[in-house]
């Protein structure tokens, strides 16, 4: 079974400050996925980010990046020069063979 | 521009009573999804779809029912039997079952009058 673990049910950050939301994972499978949802107050669930198992950089999608360390079983989530718009929940989940497992998120709060 | 339409927005259920949630998708997508989120929980899986004509329960299919008919609808039922059915749903839809990401739909939150 895959397991997400998001400790931090909530996060403050100034504007234009750099924060990490933090993502723990348990899986027996070899190859997997680690994604990043954000979640804004309306609801939708918007894609952030990708990494693979087996891929060897971290990702990066503009002000988001990937900190994977695969012998700690972690994937938090950088965002770098927060922006007000950035107030959200935040998940982690993961892909086995055919499924996302979530995690049960983190609130980041941007303050001005 | 191609994305993923559900509805209604809010839907209110008495007692008793199936309603059906209704998810469309233009992106051509194979594989279909439906999640149910209690307030300040993650997502969890009810039931999913490979392909047209195919479904698999999720974590907490029990009290929930689906069809898959067409390529683009995946509507979810929710019965009489699914007690405590106020919560929020979100559908998703992904290239195939093995390619991510999921892209979702704006969700429909339910509530019991």
């Amino acid at each position: 079974a895959q397991k997400i673990t998001q400790t931090q049910p909530g996060m403050f950050v100034q504007e234009k400050e750099a924060v990490t939301l933090d993502c723990t994972y348990d899986t027996s499978d070899q190859s997997y996925g680690l994604f990043w949802y954000k979640q804004p107050s309306s609801g939708e669930m918007i894609f952030l980010i990708y990494q693979g198992s087996y891929d060897e950089q971290n990702a990066t999608e503009g002000r988001y990046s990937l900190n994977f360390q695969k012998a700690r079983k972690s994937a938090n989530l950088v965002i770098s020069a927060s922006q007000l718009g950035d107030s959200a929940m935040y998940f982690c989940a993961m892909r086995g063979y055919s499924t996302l497992t979530f995690g049960k998120g983190t609130m980041l709060l941007v303050s001005p | 521009d191609g994305g993923i339409t559900q509805s209604p927005k809010y839907l209110f259920r008495k007692e008793g009573q199936n309603v059906t949630l209704s998810c469309e998708q233009n992106l051509n997508h194979d594989a279909m999804y439906w999640y149910r989120q209690d307030p300040g929980q993650g997502l969890r899986l009810i039931y999913y779809s490979q392909i047209v004509n195919d479904f698999q329960k999720g974590d907490i299919a029990e009290g929930y029912s689906v069809s898959r008919e067409k390529k683009e609808s995946f509507p979810l039922t929710v019965t009489s039997a699914q007690k405590n059915p106020t919560a929020f749903y979100l559908c998703a839809s992904s290239i195939s079952i093995t390619v991510q990401p999921q892209h979702f739909g704006d969700g429909t939150r339910l509530s019991i009058l």
